[in-house]
């Protein structure tokens, strides 16, 4: 079973900044079922990039997604006040087929 | 627009059973695999289930194999989720999903609570 682990726990930052999310998986994996999620209080998850660096429809530029193997990073280059949410990146193994999430990564103004 | 519309939640005692339900509008239901996701009060999300665009295949998390079964009727446009022997670590929002490797479209959750 692929565990993946999302770091840091909570990111303090400021509005303008840039922030740089991290997903690593306990083993290699296709970058072709690797997603990113927002959620904000109260709310559903919205996919914000799938296959690890194609940004969903209606997602800004601001975002975007990056790495292969192991390492995955979800970056927002300026963020915006309504960026700061809980982020998920997401696994999709198809050979069994089962579906995983990362434990997330709070994103809070600082 | 597409719309996934969940219901069926609400208070049960442990050891009970719930059936969740989801409409969906807007898009050819009989051609997507539908899944079902919940998150505990403040946790993260849990995959739980599953199935294919016809109904013939389901698969889900071993947290709920054997408690769980997932289950379609694409004449109503509605994924179901049939629960039993409930435990109160089943409390949580349960999300109806679309899609095949991701999840592009999520309900706004129905909460179900387990407690005496």
């Amino acid at each position: 079973e692929i565990v993946l682990t999302q770091s840091p726990g909570t990111l303090s930052l400021s509005p303008g900044e840039r922030a740089t999310l991290s997903c690593r998986a306990s083993q290699s994996i296709s970058s072709s079922y690797l997603a990113w999620y927002q959620q904000k209080p109260g709310q559903a998850p919205r996919l914000l990039i799938h296959d690890a660096s194609s940004r969903a429809t209606g997602i800004p530029a601001r975002f975007s997604g990056g790495g292969s193997g192991t390492d995955f990073t979800l970056t927002i280059t300026r963020l915006e006040p309504e960026d700061f949410a809980v982020y998920y990146c997401q696994h999709y193994d198809s050979s069994s087929p089962m579906y995983t999430f990362g434990q997330g990564t709070k994103l809070e103004i600082k | 627009q597409v719309q996934l519309v969940e219901s069926g939640g609400g208070v049960v005692q442990p050891g009970r059973s719930l059936r969740l339900s989801c409409v969906a509008s807007g898009f050819t239901f009989s051609s997507y695999g539908m899944h079902w996701v919940r998150q505990a009060p403040g946790k993260g999300l849990e995959w739980l289930a599953v199935i294919s665009y016809d109904g013939n295949n389901e698969y889900s998390a071993d947290s709920v194999k054997g408690r769980f079964t997932i289950s379609r009727d694409n004449s109503k446009n509605t994924v179901y989720m049939q629960m039993n022997s409930l435990r109160a670590e089943d409390t949580a929002v349960y999300y109806c999903t679309k899609g095949y490797g991701v999840f592009d479209y999520w309900g706004q959750g129905t909460l179900v609570t387990v407690s005496s």
